[in-house]
């Protein structure tokens, strides 16, 4: 089992819906989590990090974070063309300093 | 306020070569990690250095090393390249602690084609 697992996609959504964006961790140690996004040649950009329960809004993105569950996502509303990219998550788990494990990354498209 | 620069950007190897990267983190950030980016593997971790000292290091050969300088700027190196050393490599920056709340940021990468 991968540490932090997310769908690979591409999740294609068309201009102006909601993307929603998943990501599960296997280590319940895990205390910060991130979400990055990655253009095709760019180094990743912060989006957003999150560590406690519950939601955590940004502008049009929102992290949502449990726990108990063990999983972390990220919701884009009014999703726009730019916003086509891969998300990727990240989690620093417990006495790790300030390493990132990642994800896969979710390719997302999101169509005119 | 700068954001983390790497340099060089691109660069051309021979394998058995070896190379060293620079990283120059935000101003007042004491945490600087490095990582490898290739299409099969994705995003890995290979060292984080806070305050000079190695506080961290993933799983990757000796061939790989690193060290951070009394200003925060860090440089990794790698020796004996071989072709699948060719990747994005990346400088991530933070405040340092490792606490709840440490944004982390990365650089624009250096990209190495080993041949």
């Amino acid at each position: 089992q991968k540490e932090v697992e997310q769908n690979s996609g591409p999740l294609s959504v068309p201009e102006g819906a909601i993307a929603s964006l998943n990501c599960t961790y296997s280590d319940r140690g895990s205390q910060s989590f991130f979400w990055y996004r990655q253009y095709s040649g760019k180094s990743p950009e912060l989006i957003m990090f999150i560590y406690s329960n519950g939601d955590k809004e940004d502008g049009r993105f929102t992290a949502q974070l449990n726990k108990a569950s063990q999983y972390v996502s990220l919701l884009i509303r009014d999703s726009q063309p730019s916003d086509s990219a891969t998300y990727l998550c990240a989690v620093i788990r417990n006495n790790a300093g300030n390493m990132l494990t990642f994800g896969g990354g979710t390719r997302l498209m999101v169509k005119p | 306020k700068a954001g983390v620069t790497q340099t060089p950007r691109y660069l051309i190897k021979t394998r058995g070569q070896q190379v060293t990267l620079s990283c120059s983190p935000i101003s007042g950030h004491r945490s600087v990690s490095w990582y490898q980016q290739t299409p099969g593997q994705g995003l890995q971790f290979l060292f984080e250095y806070f305050s000079e000292t190695q506080r961290n290091k993933g799983n990757f050969p000796g061939r790989f090393s690193g060290r951070q300088f009394s200003n925060s700027r860090s440089e990794m190196n790698v020796s004996t390249l071989e072709l699948g050393d060719s990747a994005l490599y990346l400088c991530a920056s933070s405040l340092g602690g490792g606490a709840n709340g440490n944004t982390i940021y990365f650089g624009e990468g250096s990209w190495l084609t080993v041949v």
